[in-house]
């Protein structure tokens, strides 16, 4: 079947422009993480959704980062005014999770991104 | 504050060489330990879930092991392919934590 999928694979931009990322998860699943990982560093938690709840935020850095999630599927990861600092690899995962953690999560290829 | 130590950092085998990769966590409430692998360029793959202490959890060359201080990940008779970054990752109450990975490299 079907695993996250996540656009682009790659994306290149300008510091100062806007960025859109997106996650499509599993079908069914009901929580959609987000995580930011650095060329040697481990999987940094950005943000958490999980249902109709409100959603965990409190691991985006900064007020330039947002995301949300319509419909409770696809979700779009945006970063305002992009630094050198944000590049990395941000990386999708989904879970089939009734409020708790103890469902593995299934994790897309992630989006490169490169701010030059 | 839950934490997750992974170690080695990095290890390098000569295929069939046996050995075990550490995951030590102190995590409040420990609801799972999973284990991913990651390759280059992509995401990390599921391996196992383990959920209490004395729990093991195989698969081809790896078998995972929990106690209530750490979990092992023992890789037997390994081959090249089983190159990768494996992942540690405990749940506790309210979070999920990982390790920093373990980059593991079997030669030829």
């Amino acid at each position: 079947g079907a695993g996250v999928s996540q656009s682009p694979s790659n994306k290149v931009t300008e510091k100062g422009k806007d960025v859109e990322l997106r996650c499509d998860p599993i079908s069914g699943h009901t929580a959609l993480y987000w995580y930011r990982q650095s060329l040697g560093q481990g999987l940094e938690f950005l943000i958490y959704f999980q249902g109709n709840s409100a959603p965990d935020k409190s691991g985006l850095p900064s007020d330039r980062f947002s995301a949300e999630r319509t419909g409770g599927s696809v979700s779009t990861l945006t970063i305002q005014r992009t630094q050198q600092e944000d590049s990395a690899v941000y990386l999708c995962a989904s879970s089939f999770n009734q409020g708790s953690y103890n469902s593995p999560l299934h994790f897309g290829n992630g989006t490169r991104l490169t701010v030059t | 504050e839950d934490q997750v130590t992974q170690s080695p950092e990095a290890l390098r085998l000569q295929e069939g060489e046996s050995s075990s990769l550490n995951c030590s966590y102190t995590v409040s409430g420990l609801r799972g330990l999973f284990w991913y692998r990651q390759d280059p360029g992509k995401g990390p793959e599921f391996l196992f879930t383990l959920y209490s202490a004395g729990e093991e959890k195989e698969k081809e060359r790896l078998k995972a092991t929990l106690t209530k201080k750490e979990s092992f990940l023992h890789i037997t008779a390994p081959k090249p392919e089983d190159s990768a970054t494996y992942l540690c990752a405990c749940s506790g109450y309210s979070t999920l934590t990982f390790g920093k990975g373990t980059m593991l490299l079997v030669s030829p």
